[in-house]
């Protein structure tokens, strides 16, 4: 199965801040990687697939990088409703695999 | 606008078998993969598999000799059997749509708890 390293694994921020969340897939995985966001008690949300792709109704201040096996999730202005824990998702190969999450905290 | 229900029993015996459904609403099942994932309370996300709406499944190889997935597309609900279960398999399961042509998770039900416990 294909390994995903996500880190780190928390961190604290403020709003307005810029915040960088990193995964790194075990083997190539070309631009197969999804981004989601989870709030406590709430499903995971979609917010980028294909790498780079907003999904619809995502605001513009998330994008994502990378291709092969480094990517990144940035958010531009972080936002009150932003706190949360990240998760990204591979599905190149079986059987899916997820990253570990990364929750982002309130400074 | 999509939406998934997961319902079925929150309470099930060690060594007896896990079922729950999804109904789906808001859109034809028809050219999507149907999945179910887990989380265990206070831990990460683990994909279970999923059931193409034509019928043909992928398993997870750590659950696949206790998994069968399966879907009723007239009755717009797809269902997860995880047999033999032992507290190891106490989490919160989600249904899950995957889009047409990439299977990448565009929309999740809420997710129900399922504890295992005499």
């Amino acid at each position: 199965a294909i390994r995903i390293t996500q880190s780190p694994s928390s961190l604290s921020a403020s709003t307005g801040d810029r915040v960088t969340i990193t995964c790194r897939a075990s083997q190539g995985i070309s631009s197969y990687l999804a981004w989601f966001q989870q709030k406590p008690g709430k499903a995971p949300k979609l917010l980028i697939y294909a790498a780079s792709t907003l999904q619809s109704g995502v605001p513009s201040r998330f994008s994502g990088s990378g291709s092969g096996t480094d990517f990144t999730l940035t958010i531009s202005c972080l936002q009150s409703e932003d706190f949360a824990t990240y998760y990204c998702q591979q599905y190149y190969d079986y059987p899916r695999t997820f990253g570990q999450g990364t929750k982002v905290e309130i400074k | 606008q999509v939406q998934l229900q997961e319902s079925g029993p929150g309470l099930v015996k060690p060594s007896e078998t896990l079922s729950l459904t999804c109904n789906v609403s808001g859109d034809s099942m028809n050219s999507y993969y149907w999945s179910w994932i887990r989380q265990p309370p206070g831990k990460g996300l683990e994909w279970i598999g999923y059931i193409y709406y034509s019928g043909s499944t992928n398993y997870n190889p750590s659950l696949k000799s206790r998994v069968t997935i399966s879907v009723d597309t007239s009755k717009k609900q797809f269902s997860l059997k995880l047999s033999s279960v032992t507290a190891a398999d106490t989490a919160v399961y989600f249904c899950a749509r995957g889009a047409a042509g990439t299977d990448r998770l565009d929309y999740w039900g809420q997710g129900t708890l399922v504890t295992v416990s005499s």
